[in-house]
């Protein structure tokens, strides 16, 4: 089975500065899908960003980008610029992408709370 | 509907006693997933509707917990003679299509066993 791990429970950062959260997972397949979500307080889990294992090329949306390794399993978030309402929980996540029971279903790390300072 | 509805938002229930918690998904979307969230841990997988076929129910921790989906839409997750280690957050995600489109989710039911 897929598992992902998330080795950092809490992060903080100081507002306008960058941070990288952390996430490897372990898979013997060859095609994938990977999410970075946000749960803020309200408990909706948000899609940040997603990566498809096939592409080398990072992942970008605006002040969020990843540093996908494949060869290594790691899959981090960075955050630039880092602003007040960046503060939640973040949760990496794996997908697999081919057939079965298994299609659909995401595997979750345990999380990252990330705290942003003013 | 505008996203994936839950309710209630919040459940108080007597250890022993049988709940129900509802998801609405958005309108369309084929595929619908029912996820656990316990204190300090991550999404734990539940079950899986896709379409007519059968559930993927290999992720209910007991027989005490079963869910239906009703005309390929909403959906009913049950726990009965609920216990306290039942206390946790359940969420309900769909989409379009399992494999290349994005799950979105619920606000989720936060469920406390007394």
């Amino acid at each position: 089975a897929q598992t992902v791990t998330q080795s950092q429970p809490e992060m903080s950062v100081q507002e306008a500065e960058t941070v990288t959260l952390s996430c490897t997972y372990d898979t013997s397949e060859s095609d994938y899908y990977l999410f970075w979500y946000k749960q803020p307080p309200s408990r909706q889990m948000i899609l940040v960003i997603r990566q498809e294992a096939y592409k080398q090329q990072n992942a970008t949306e605006n002040r969020f980008s990843v540093n996908f390794q494949k060869a290594a399993k790691s899959f981090s978030l960075k955050i630039s610029d880092s602003q007040l309402g960046d503060a939640a929980m973040y949760f990496c996540a794996y997908r697999s992408s081919g057939r079965g029971s298994t299609l659909g279903r995401l595997y979750f790390g345990r999380g990252t709370q990330l705290t942003v300072w003013p | 509907g505008a996203g994936v509805s839950q309710s209630p938002s919040n459940k108080v229930t007597e250890k022993g006693k049988d709940v129900e918690l509802r998801c609405d998904p958005i309108s369309g979307h084929t595929a619908l997933y029912w996820y656990r969230q316990s204190l300090g841990q991550g999404l734990e997988f539940l079950i899986y509707f896709q379409g007519n076929s059968a559930p993927d129910k290999s992720g209910l921790p007991s027989d005490r917990f079963s869910a239906e989906r009703t005309g390929g839409s909403v959906s009913t997750l049950t726990i009965q003679r609920t216990q306290q280690e039942d206390s946790a957050v359940y969420l309900c995600a769909s989409s379009l299509k399992p494999r290349d489109s994005e799950a979105f989710f619920g606000q989720g039911t936060r469920l406390t066993v007394v």
